[in-house]
């Protein structure tokens, strides 16, 4: 199976900053079937990029995602309070899918 | 508005089995098939199957070892996940999403049910 490894564990920026998250495929993840998502605690994670870079359906502009092949990254362009929350991401091309351990996004 | 909707968390003993429903709402529940995840306590997100609403068929990660059964309701826009043997390791939060086997991102989720396994 595809192992997803996310860098950093731990991000904590202040407001307006910008937040670069990785994810890094231990083999070539299949026509970009990269997806990312936001985990806030008690709620249902919230789709925000799939296809590696399309934004899912009323997500900001501030979130981009880009990479291809086996290197992966999720860009918060001006950060938020409202956007502390865990980040993780997913491969859904082989299976079986498999998800990244999660970046924890803290502001400062 | 879609939505998943879980059951409430339990507790079980070592050995017991337990069923978390979700129930779907604001879309056409054939049109989709439904996926369920779980993550416990301090671990990543682990997919445990999938499983068609349209014909029935399912997807069981191999690690579940025939411990899982992935069942829908129509009438009711229901999905089900059973599982069985429960053991320590088991407790986690349980998380129903839309989409299918491979090829889909997860759109929706549910907000997750809680399964502690304690004796």
């Amino acid at each position: 199976e595809i192992v997803l490894t996310q860098s950093p564990g731990t991000l904590s920026l202040s407001p307006g900053e910008r937040a670069t998250l990785s994810c890094r495929a231990s083999q070539s993840v299949s026509s970009s079937y990269l997806a990312w998502y936001q985990h806030k605690p008690g709620q249902a994670p919230r789709l925000l990029i799939y296809g590696a870079s399309s934004r899912a359906t009323g997500i900001p502009d501030r979130f981009s995602g880009s990479g291809s092949g086996t290197e992966f990254t999720l860009t918060i362009s001006r950060l938020e309070p409202e956007d502390v929350a865990v980040y993780f991401c997913q491969q859904y091309g082989s299976s079986p899918r498999t998800f990244g351990q999660g970046t924890k996004l803290g502001i400062k | 508005q879609v939505h998943l909707v879980q059951s409430g968390a339990e507790v079980k003993k070592p050995g017991a089995s337990v069923k978390v429903s979700c129930k779907a709402s604001g879309y056409r529940f054939t049109n989709y098939g439904i996926n369920w995840v779980r993550q416990a306590p301090g671990q990543g997100l682990e997919w445990m199957g999938w499983i068609s609403v349209n014909n029935g068929n399912t997807n069981y990660a191999q690690n579940l070892q025939g411990r899982a059964t992935m069942t829908t309701d129509t009438a009711t826009s229901t999905a089900y996940m059973d599982l069985r043997n429960l053991r320590s390791d088991d407790t986690a939060i349980y998380y129903c999403a839309r989409g299918e086997v491979l090829y889909d991102a997860f759109d929706i989720w549910g907000q997750g049910t809680m399964v502690t396994v304690s004796s």
